[in-house]
């Protein structure tokens, strides 16, 4: 059965520190990877979506990599902003099923003026 | 285009009431779902459709029904609340084919069972 492990829980930052957040899997079957963030009493916004053939994506500040074969994904931040203080979630689609996204708990944000 | 919808935003059920979540999307979506997140857990899957008529269970289906006769509406029911149920609902939409299937989240309901 895939895990999905999110580590460290919680994460606080001065302002301006680049944000490295980590994510693993057990199971390399997968046919993508998408990172979430979550603002507090909110629904999740999807920020990332890696394919499972791609090593790399960035959208702004942001880059997440990932490398299968190890079951790792990272999400960085560059120059974080009191504004990026947030839950960021990562999820795993399985190869065989459409949409069925197994979640890690979640790394807890706080980025401080 | 609102995007994906729920209501209610908040519920408190007595243990033993029935009541259904209602979840909405207007961008034409196949693949709809339902989620719960609890504290310290990541979302678990409860039920999910990949177009009108058709729906199959997740992760945690237990004490949840749903049906999906339109595309755009597929509503969560609880037939007899436990108070093991008390979590945060969310409903997610996404394309059924093609190259991506980035899922959009609704706001979420948080349901209180007594």
């Amino acid at each position: 059965k895939q895990e999905v492990t999110q580590i460290p829980a919680a994460l606080s930052v001065p302002e301006g520190e680049n944000l490295v957040l980590n994510c693993s899997f057990t199971d390399s079957a997968i046919y993508n990877l998408q990172w979430f963030r979550q603002d507090p009493g909110k629904g999740l916004t999807s920020l990332l979506l890696i394919q499972s053939s791609q090593r790399e994506q960035t959208s702004g500040r942001l880059n997440a990599s990932l490398d299968k074969s190890s079951g790792r994904s990272t999400l960085y931040i560059a120059a974080s902003q009191p504004g990026d203080s947030a839950t960021y979630l990562c999820a795993v689609r399985p190869t065989d099923s459409w949409g069925k996204l197994q979640f890690g708990a979640g790394t807890q944000v706080v980025v401080t003026p | 285009n609102a995007g994906v919808t729920q209501t209610p935003k908040f519920q408190v059920l007595k243990t033993g009431q029935s009541m259904t979540l209602q979840c909405a999307q207007d961008m034409n979506h196949e693949y709809m779902s339902w989620y719960r997140q609890d504290p310290g857990m990541g979302l678990r899957l409860i039920h999910y459709s990949v177009g009108a008529g058709i729906t199959d269970q997740g992760e945690v289906p237990n004490g949840y029904n749903v049906s999906r006769s339109t595309t755009e509406d597929f509503p969560l029911r609880l037939l007899s609340a436990a108070p093991s149920q008390t979590s945060v609902y969310f409903c997610a939409s996404s394309y059924a084919s093609g190259s991506t299937d980035t899922q959009y989240f609704g706001p979420g309901t948080r349901l209180t069972v007594l």
